[in-house]
C-alpha cells in the first residue's frame, strides 16, 4: 500500500531553534519526494523536490535529506522564525505522472 | 504572475444540493490536479487532466464527482447532489509540461465546502 508517516504530529520551539521533522514512505514505484509548507488556511508551497540519486537539499534555512535505501526522508529548519509556524508535509511521487501521496503533515509552533 | 486562484473561497450547502467549484491554473500550465482534505485527514488525490483530458480520475470517490477541463484552460469540479461525507478542503493544482513528472505542483488557496 502506498503511504507516507510522519513525526511527530506537532512540535512546539522557541525562536531561533533548530528542529527535524520526520518522514518514512512507501510507493511504489518511487519517482520523487517533496516537502511543502502550508500556512493555516492557504495551500501547500513547494520547498524541496529530491529523486533518489538526491540525498539532500537546501532552500534557504529548510534543508531536506533522503535516503531512498531505508525510504526515510527528514527536514531540518535552522535558526527558526515566527513565521516558519506552519504544517510540514511531506509528500511521495510515483508513477511516469508523478501522482502524490501525502502525509499528514507536521504542525510546528514557533514561539518567541 | 497570477498564482492559482479557487473560487468560491467557501462554499456551505444542504445536503443533496448541487455544488460547482472552480480552478484557473498558472497561464501555460499544461498539468491540473484536483485534491480534497477532509476533516483530520491528509490531503488526497481525485484526478489530474493533461490539457483538455483526463489522465488520471482514479480518486475520484463516486459519480456524484464530475471534473471538466473545457480548452484546457480552467477547470469546474461539480458535486452532485452532495453529501454530509463531502464536507473538506478541495485543493487545485497545476504544473508545466506534459507529463509532470518532476514538476513543481502550485497549488491554490482551497476551497472549503461544508455541507449540512
Amino acid at each position: 500500500k502506498n503511504q507516507v508517516e510522519q513525526s511527530p504530529q506537532s512540535l512546539i520551539i522557541l525562536e531561533g531553534k533548530n528542529c527535524t521533522l520526520q518522514c518514512n514512505y512507501t510507493v511504489s514505484p518511487f519517482s520523487n519526494l517533496r516537502w511543502y509548507k502550508q500556512d493555516t488556511g492557504r495551500g501547500p508551497v513547494s520547498l524541496t523536490i529530491m529523486t533518489f540519486s538526491e540525498n539532500t537539499k537546501s532552500n534557504g534555512r529548510y534543508t531536506a535529506t533522503l535516503d531512498a535505501d531505508t525510504k526515510q526522508s527528514s527536514l531540518h529548519i535552522t535558526a527558526s522564525q515566527l513565521s516558519d509556524s506552519a504544517s510540514y508535509i511531506c509528500v511521495a511521487a510515483f508513477g511516469g505522472y508523478n501522482k502524490l501521496i501525502f502525509g499528514a503533515g507536521t504542525r510546528l509552533a514557533v514561539h518567541p | 504572475e497570477a498564482g492559482v486562484t479557487q473560487f468560491p473561497s467557501h462554499s456551505v450547502i444542504e445536503k443533496g444540493q448541487t455544488v460547482t467549484l472552480r480552478c484557473d491554473p498558472i497561464s501555460g500550465h499544461d498539468n491540473l490536479y484536483w485534491y480534497r482534505r477532509v476533516m483530520g485527514k491528509e490531503i488526497k488525490f481525485l484526478l489530474h487532466f493533461v490539457k483538455e483530458s483526463k489522465q488520471d480520475e482514479s480518486g475520484m470517490p463516486n459519480n456524484r464527482f464530475l471534473a471538466e477541463r473545457t480548452g484546457g484552460t480552467y477547470s469546474t469540479l461539480k458535486v452532485q447532489p452532495a453529501e454530509l461525507e463531502d464536507s473538506g478542503v478541495y485543493f487545485c493544482a497545476s504544473s508545466q509540461g506534459l507529463g509532470g513528472a518532476g514538476k513543481t505542483q502550485y497549488f491554490g488557496p482551497g476551497t472549503r465546502l461544508l455541507v449540512l
